[in-house]
């Protein structure tokens, strides 16, 4: 079946540190790769991308991720963290033959330490 | 451009009671899908469109309903709450297949 983990519901990282945020995927064709970060009382906001080409994705605020078709992973990074960074980080997967549907990892909080 | 609008931004309902939320969307997408997110689970897709006059069940569609009467609107229907319904609705819209979709600011619903 079809699925997305994200490892860790919970991280916190001192301010400057780096953030690594984990996600896999299960699926046997690549699928395209979404991050969202959601700020309190607030929708989705879309962070980056992956659907084809280039591995590493770079988005806004300073984030990238690479996929990884060989570990069947798509981990968040951002190589020094910001009090503002503070928020809830969903992976997301659109998995081939699903009409744009995505699948949600079940979010992890990232929280900063001064 | 406004994006993606929900209303109404809160709303308590009484078990029984029905309701329904409106997502509008000004970007002039075809698809566009109902969420709801629990702590803990994520977000699960309730039911979604991939154009106007249509509509498809997604993971958690029991009690609910939708209709998709005109391209940039997509209404969610609760014909009889239940406390198990309980939670934050988010709509988002998206352009074509395997596009990243645009979220709505949510709805946050109470069920007595």
């Amino acid at each position: 079946a079809q699925s997305v983990t994200q490892l860790g519901s919970h991280v916190s990282v001192s301010e400057g540190a780096l953030v690594l945020l984990r996600c896999n995927y299960s699926s046997s064709v690549p699928p395209y790769l979404f991050w969202y970060v959601q700020y309190p009382n607030q929708g989705l906001q879309l962070l980056l991308k992956y659907t084809t080409g280039a591995t590493l994705v770079k988005g806004i605020n300073g984030f990238e991720a690479e996929f990884k078709k060989s570990e069947t992973s798509f981990h968040l990074t951002k190589p020094s963290a910001h009090m503002s960074d503070a928020a809830e980080y969903f992976c997301a997967v659109s998995f081939t033959g699903t009409a744009s549907k995505l699948t949600f990892g079940t979010g992890t909080r990232l929280q900063v330490t001064l | 451009n406004a994006g993606v609008t929900q209303t109404p931004k809160f709303r308590v309902l009484k078990t029984g009671q029905s309701m329904t939320l409106l997502c509008a969307q000004d970007m002039n997408h075809e698809y566009m899908y109902w969420y709801r997110q629990d702590p803990g689970m994520g977000l699960r897709l309730i039911h979604y469109s991939v154009g106007e006059g249509t509509t498809a069940k997604g993971e958690v569609p029991d009690g609910y309903n939708v209709s998709r009467l005109k391209k940039q609107n997509f209404l969610l229907g609760l014909e009889s709450a239940a406390p198990s319904q309980t939670s934050v609705y988010f709509c988002a819209s998206s352009y074509s297949t395997r596009k990243e979709q645009f979220f709505g600011p949510g709805t946050r619903l109470t069920v007595l």
